[in-house]
């Protein structure tokens, strides 16, 4: 079975433009999670969505913004990129919306912002 | 405010000798305790978790780890280390009715021959 999967794997945009990144949960997985994790820091919660609808959003500006769609993949995009969004960005899924099932995350998204 | 403490930033030890990492928590419920291992330029691969009953819980890799809740602690632990276990070590807590985890900043292992 194919895991979580996300694209591009790598990526460098100027300050001020716009990206999209991809994620694929695991077949069957309803709830997916985006994480920001700056060189040398934990991961760090940005959005959760399960069933399609936003569940949880962590302390990002409103420059960083999420949907899922009805074949539960998800994206997620930042506008207007600061250097300091220079990041790995990873997507996590999970069968359950609820806490105690943990979740698979994919390989991430590097994302360097010059 | 629930946190994650890993007080050891760095750990080197030679392989075949045991390892300990460390970490404690702050979160006023009974938490979902879990352990995650990042190799370099990769996601986080789940090592084991614990969400309730037997206290020693077993993982993958040949991985342990305790949950002491009169320490708010839940320590992961390895008898002999291999040269392959060289990576980052996270440990989280899953915070029941806001579905986030929120992670330590991390143990670095270097493992010498």
């Amino acid at each position: 079975d194919a895991g979580v999967t996300q694209s591009p794997t790598h990526l460098i945009k100027t300050r001020g433009q716009h990206v999209t990144l991809r994620c694929s949960p695991i077949s069957g997985h309803k709830s997916v999670s985006w994480y920001q994790q700056v060189l040398g820091q934990g991961p760090q919660f940005i959005f959760q969505y399960y069933e399609k609808e936003e569940r949880g959003r962590g302390n990002f500006p409103d420059r960083f913004s999420a949907r899922q769609f009805p074949n539960y993949s998800s994206e997620l995009n930042v506008n207007a990129l600061l250097l300091g969004d220079s990041a790995l960005y990873l997507c996590a899924s999970s069968s359950s919306g609820g806490a105690g099932y943990g979740y698979t995350f994919g390989s991430g998204t590097r994302l360097t912002v010059v | 405010a629930q946190s994650v403490t890993q007080p050891d930033i760095h750990i080197t030890v030679s392989e075949g000798a045991s390892l300990e990492l460390r970490c404690n928590y702050s979160y006023g419920a009974t938490p979902y305790l879990f352990w995650y291992v990042q190799s370099p330029g990769q996601g986080l691969q789940l090592l084991l978790k614990y969400f309730s009953g037997d206290t020693l819980v077993q993982g993958i890799k040949g991985f342990e780890a305790e949950f002491k809740r009169s320490q708010s602690s839940f320590n992961l632990r390895k008898p002999s280390v291999h040269w392959s276990d060289a990576a980052e070590y996270f440990c989280a807590v899953l915070t029941s009715g806001t579905y986030k985890y929120i992670f330590g900043t991390g143990t670095r292992l270097k493992v010498l021959a």
